[in-house]
C-alpha cells in the first residue's frame, strides 16, 4: 500500500528557510498529484501548496510567495521550501496524496514537527 | 478568501446519532468531503464527493448536503468514534479549504 513519511530539521531559526522532503513508496510520484499540509498546535488544518504530476504547482495566497515545491522522480520525494519563517510557521507538517479525479487527500504521511525559535 | 464554518463542538451518548455541520459560500455547487483526526494521528478520509464513504470507512458514516450546508452523520455512535473532525472542499481563489474542525466527544 502507498505510504509517505516526512524528513528534515525539527528545529528551524527565525528568518530562516524550513526544508522538508516526503518520501513516497509503492506508488509513482508521477502518476498522482501531491500536497503539503500543516496545522499549527491545538489548531486546524492549513493547506499549503499543490505540485501535480506535470510539475504545475499552487500554493496558499496566505503565504505571499513563500513556498516552493518541487518533485525529485528518480527517488520518488517531493519538497517544501518555506522561506523566512517566524514562530507563526511552526506546525505538524503533512505530506498528502491528492485522490484521482477529486480534489480530496485520500494518503497522508505521519506529520513531522517543525518548531521555528531560536 | 472562502472559508467553512463548523461547530467547534459536538457531544453525543454512545449509540446515538451524531450531526456535524459544515457551511460555506456556494458550498451547494462543490464537492465536499470529510476528514477524521484522532490525537496525534494524522487526518483520514471518511466521506468524499458530499456522501460517498472510501473503502474500509464504517457505514455509520454519511454525508449529505443540503442548500450551503454539509453535514457528516455518525450513525450508532461509538467511543471509538471521538475525533476531531473537519469539512474540506475546493475554492478556485482559495484552493484546498478546510473547516475550522469539530471536535466530537462520546460521553
Amino acid at each position: 500500500q502507498v505510504q509517505l513519511q516526512e524528513s528534515g530539521p525539527g528545529l528551524v531559526k527565525p528568518s530562516e528557510t524550513l526544508s522538508l522532503t516526503c518520501s513516497v513508496s509503492s506508488a509513482s510520484i508521477r502518476s498522482h498529484s501531491w500536497s503539503w499540509i500543516r496545522q499549527r498546535p491545538g489548531k486546524g488544518l492549513q493547506w499549503i501548496a499543490y505540485l501535480d504530476y506535470s510539475g504545475t504547482t499552487d500554493h496558499n495566497p496566505s503565504l505571499k510567495g513563500r513556498v516552493t515545491m518541487s518533485v525529485d522522480t528518480s527517488k520518488d520525494q517531493f519538497s517544501l521550501r518555506l522561506t523566512s519563517v517566524t514562530a507563526a510557521d511552526t506546525a505538524v507538517y503533512y505530506c498528502a496524496r491528492r485522490a484521482d479525479d477529486d480534489d480530496v487527500f485520500d494518503i497522508w504521511g505521519q506529520g513531522t514537527l517543525v518548531t521555528v525559535s531560536s | 478568501s472562502y472559508e467553512l464554518t463548523q461547530p467547534p463542538s459536538v457531544s453525543v451518548s454512545p449509540g446515538q446519532t451524531a450531526s456535524i455541520a459544515c457551511s460555506g459560500d456556494i458550498l451547494g455547487e462543490k464537492y465536499v468531503c470529510w476528514y477524521q483526526q484522532k490525537p496525534g494521528q494524522s487526518p483520514v478520509l471518511v466521506i468524499y464527493q458530499d456522501t460517498k464513504r472510501p473503502s474500509g470507512i464504517p457505514e455509520r458514516f454519511s454525508g449529505s448536503i443540503s442548500g450551503n450546508t454539509a453535514t457528516l452523520t455518525i450513525s450508532g455512535t461509538q467511543p471509538i468514534d471521538e475525533a476531531d473532525y473537519y469539512c474540506q472542499a475546493w475554492d478556485r481563489t482559495t484552493f484546498y479549504v478546510f473547516g475550522t474542525g469539530t471536535t466530537v466527544t462520546v460521553l
